[in-house]
This record gives structure tokens, sequence and C-alpha cells, in this order.
């Protein structure tokens, strides 16, 4: 079975403080790797797709890499919109397109 | 934004009640999923359907069902509704039901049992 797993469960950043997520994964067959932005109470919001080691994808503040045992999302001078639940997941297996999600690091971020 | 409606947003029902929840995907979408999110178990894929025709299934229980319409939006039914049933119920629709392709998320539906 799928399994993904994210540290820290919680962040507490300063505004500007720079700071990265990790989520590591055990799966047969990655073929792909996503992450999600939730604010609470609403749905998942995706952000990035990795398919491969070795691959970066950049938006605005964040940046995803991934590895072959994990992703790492790093926030670069966050601000405090960037203040949400930060969800890892991944798709594997040869017939078999659900996403499998960690619990989710909180990051808050203060002014 | 991200295209993908859930209707109703929250719903409070009693114990052994049956609710039907809806989805309407992004203009596009074949494929349509839902998961529940729960405080204790996160999220979990409970079905997929793609088309029209169930795909695959997590761990969804014997007392909830679903199925995707000719117009391609997607109800799930939960009956004899227990307290542990109580969470948020997201679907999420993609391109493609058998390709990789990022899944996007509607608002949820909040199910609250009594």
């Amino acid at each position: 079975e799928d399994q993904v797993t994210q540290s820290p469960e919680a962040l507490r950043l300063q505004e500007g403080e720079s700071s990265s997520l990790n989520c590591s994964y055990t799966v047969s067959g990655l073929r792909g790797l996503f992450w999600y932005r939730q604010d609470p109470g609403k749905g998942p919001e995706f952000l990035f797709t990795l398919y491969s080691a070795g691959e970066e994808k950049e938006k605005e503040r964040l940046k995803a890499t991934l590895t072959k045992k994990e992703s790492f999302l790093h926030i670069t001078a966050p601000k405090p919109e960037d203040s949400a639940t930060y969800l890892c997941a991944v798709q594997a297996g040869s017939n078999d397109y659900k996403l499998s999600f960690g619990a989710g690091t909180t990051v808050t971020v203060r002014a | 934004d991200s295209g993908v409606t859930q209707t109703p947003k929250h719903l409070i029902t009693a114990t052994g009640q049956r609710v039907t929840l809806r989805c309407s995907p992004r203009s596009g979408d074949l494929s349509v999923y839902w998961y529940q999110q729960s405080l204790d178990q996160g999220l979990q894929f409970l079905i997929q359907y793609y088309n029209g025709e169930e795909r695959a299934k997590g761990n969804i229980l014997e007392r909830f069902s679903a199925q995707q319409f000719p117009d391609l939006h997607s109800e799930l039914n939960l009956s004899s509704l227990e307290l542990g049933d109580s969470a948020l119920y997201f679907c999420a629709s993609s391109v493609s039901g058998t390709s990789t392709y990022e899944q996007y998320f509607g608002p949820g539906t909040r199910l609250t049992v009594t």
C-alpha cells in the first residue's frame, strides 16, 4: 500500500523566514507526485505535479522538488497569505489513478 | 475557483438517514473522484468514475454508493448514516481517468450526523 509521510506536522514562520516542507513516499511505480494547498473548510487547491526525480517546479514563492524517495516544498520569503495546510499526494501503480494523501503540514506565517 | 461545483455546502441530518451529495465536474473533464476528509483519517479516496462507468474503488463502505450520469455530473449516496460518517466530502475531476493528470477539487460538502 502507498505510504506518504509529511513533516513537520506544523510550522510557524515569521514573515520573510524561508523554510522547507518534506514529503517522503513509499510506493510501487510512482507516476506523479502532487502538491496541494488547503485553506480551512475549503477544497484542496492544485499547486504542482512532479513526474520524475530531479524535476523542479516554481510558482511565486513556492518551489517543489522531487527525488526518488521524497519531495520538498520550499517557501521563500513567506507572507501571511501563505498560511495554509500543504498536502502532498502520490499517484502510483499501473492502473490506479486515485490520489493517496499525506496528513499535511500546517504553515502559519506571522507578520 | 476550480470549476468543480458541489451541493449542498452543508448538510445536517440524523443517524439512520440517507443523503445525496452532488458534484459537477469542470467543463471537459471526464473523470470524477470522491474523497472523504475527517480529522483522524485525513483525505481518503472513496470511488472514481470515468465517462459514466465505475473505474476504481477505495475504502468505500457498503452503505455508500455513487454514480455518474450521461451529463457527467456525479452523485454520492450515503445511507444508514452513523455519527462517524460526519466529515467533509470532496469531489474532484480530471481530464482523463486513464492517465496521470492533476485533479481539481470542489469546495466540498460538510456532513454532520447527529
